[in-house]
């Protein structure tokens, strides 16, 4: 299995609205991201778990809060969100923390009302 | 933290001609350098990437060189193909050990017109 999965492709919500991306990988890869990627822009880091250790850029609002239940499993919880926060929320794994291919699910997109 | 410029923005080539993407970084820790492609609506993936103790890597259309002391590196696609079409990312590598992500260029729009 090489595949990153990330649940849900697509996701609407209100700004009061609490939901949660999901992301899985079998690879036995020990580190994983959050990235978002507006329209036409890069993808920018938001979140790191290395060997399950939590690194974050802190530009992230609080209102997104990622949570890492083991090894292979990666969320993004979503709390009170803006419609600025729509994007498309790219998940990625790599084989360890540090300078290497990342494999990037298909994402999740975001739409906030 | 590292900062990365890409040029140029869009860049349109003829089907068959070559094409050439260039990237400057500013952090002189950082030692590895990944471009991606992005094809519409897709995710991006890994095309070709370079380490710091290497100048020149090629892999069939697909070369990218690194200039360390000027800190920049370059894609080049020869013989290119409306395949080819999609956005391109280049990327540094944060150095600080340990669970790094990468810092992306802004992209280039590559439009191969047949």
């Amino acid at each position: 299995d090489t595949e990153v999965t990330q649940t849900p492709k697509h996701l609407v919500m209100g700004m009061t609205n609490k939901k949660s991306l999901k992301c899985e990988q079998h690879m036995g890869h020990r580190a994983m991201y959050w990235y978002k990627q507006k329209a036409k822009k890069p993808p920018e880091l938001m979140f790191v778990y290395s060997y399950e250790k939590l690194s974050i850029n802190e530009s992230v609002p609080s209102r997104f809060s990622p949570e890492c239940p083991n090894s292979s499993l990666l969320n993004l919880h979503l709390h009170a969100l803006q419609p600025e926060d729509s994007a498309l929320y790219l998940c990625a794994s790599s084989l360890r923390g540090g300078p290497g291919e990342l494999f990037f699910g298909e994402g999740s997109r975001l739409t906030v009302l | 933290g590292e900062n990365v410029e890409q040029h140029p923005s869009t860049l349109s080539v003829q089907e068959g001609d070559s094409a050439v993407i260039k990237c400057t970084y500013s952090d002189s820790a950082s030692n590895y350098f990944p471009w991606y492609k992005q094809e519409l609506g897709k995710r991006p993936q890994l095309i070709i990437d370079i380490r710091s103790n290497v100048g020149e890597k090629k892999d069939q259309r697909i070369a990218v060189t690194l200039n360390k002391t000027a800190k920049h590196f370059s894609l080049h696609i020869t013989e290119t193909q409306p395949e080819d079409s999609a956005v391109y990312f280049c990327a540094a590598s944060i150095q600080g050990g340990g669970a790094d992500g990468l810092t992306f260029g802004k992209g280039t729009h590559l439009i191969i017109q047949p």
